[in-house]
């Protein structure tokens, strides 16, 4: 069974612009959970969807957004990047929602100038 | 606010020996519990997940959870060098609740 895929997986962006992350989960898994990694903050939880619903939301401005297609397949958009958003961006799916087993993507690694 | 505590380490230990790693979290009513493996500049992996008080064995790892003390621990037995990673420690509470990630921490396994 394929892993979870994430694209792109390097991006570089200017202060200001915005960005759309796209995130494949596992087939048949129905939950998207996304995630920003920095080296002092660690893992922190940005949003889940489920069945195309956020279930939870982190504590970020709405500058961050995100939704979830049918298929499950799901996209977080940053708006206005500040130089504080660079960071590795991780989706994460599970077969239901948070409380069960959850896999990650490879990451995106985002880096605004 | 629900937290989960890691020791950040680095936590040195020879090849051969036993790895223990521990994590306290703070939300009593948490349900589900899980432990990732992370490679530098690689996303965390499942390693172990643990729904029950008491040990769950998987090879040379060994999940532990104490709910009465609010604690869960990994021990890594006959540790490689290739188990040298930051040890992420994830924490469930409510059903549909989100998971807690712990800071981590660094294992570093010297041959």
């Amino acid at each position: 069974k394929a892993g979870v895929t994430q694209t792109p997986r390097y991006l570089i962006k200017t202060r200001g612009q915005q960005v759309t992350l796209s995130c494949s989960p596992i087939s048949g898994h129905r939950s998207v959970s996304w995630y920003q990694q920095t080296p002092g903050q660690g893992l922190q939880f940005l949003f889940e969807y489920f069945s195309e619903t956020q279930r939870n939301k982190g504590n970020f401005p709405g500058r961050f957004s995100g939704r979830q297609f049918s298929n499950s397949r799901s996209e977080m958009n940053v708006s206005t990047l500040e130089l504080g958003d660079s960071a590795l961006y991780l989706c994460a799916s599970s077969f239901e929602i948070s409380s069960y087993e959850q896999y990650f993507g490879p990451g995106t690694r985002l880096t605004v100038t | 606010q629900k937290e989960v505590e890691q020791n950040s380490g680095p936590l040195s230990v020879p090849e051969g020996a036993i790895a223990s790693l521990n994590c306290t979290y703070s939300d009593r009513v948490s349900q589900s519990f899980f432990w990732y493996r992370q490679y530098s500049g690689k996303s965390p992996e499942l390693i172990m997940s643990i729904y029950s008080n008491g040990d769950k064995e998987d090879g040379r790892f060994t999940a532990q959870l104490n709910k009465a003390s609010q604690y869960v621990s990994l021990l890594i037995r006959d540790s490689q060098p290739s188990d040298s990673a930051t040890y992420l420690c994830a924490v469930n509470g409510q059903a549909g609740t989100a998971l807690i990630f712990g800071k981590g921490t660094t294992l570093s396994v010297s041959s």
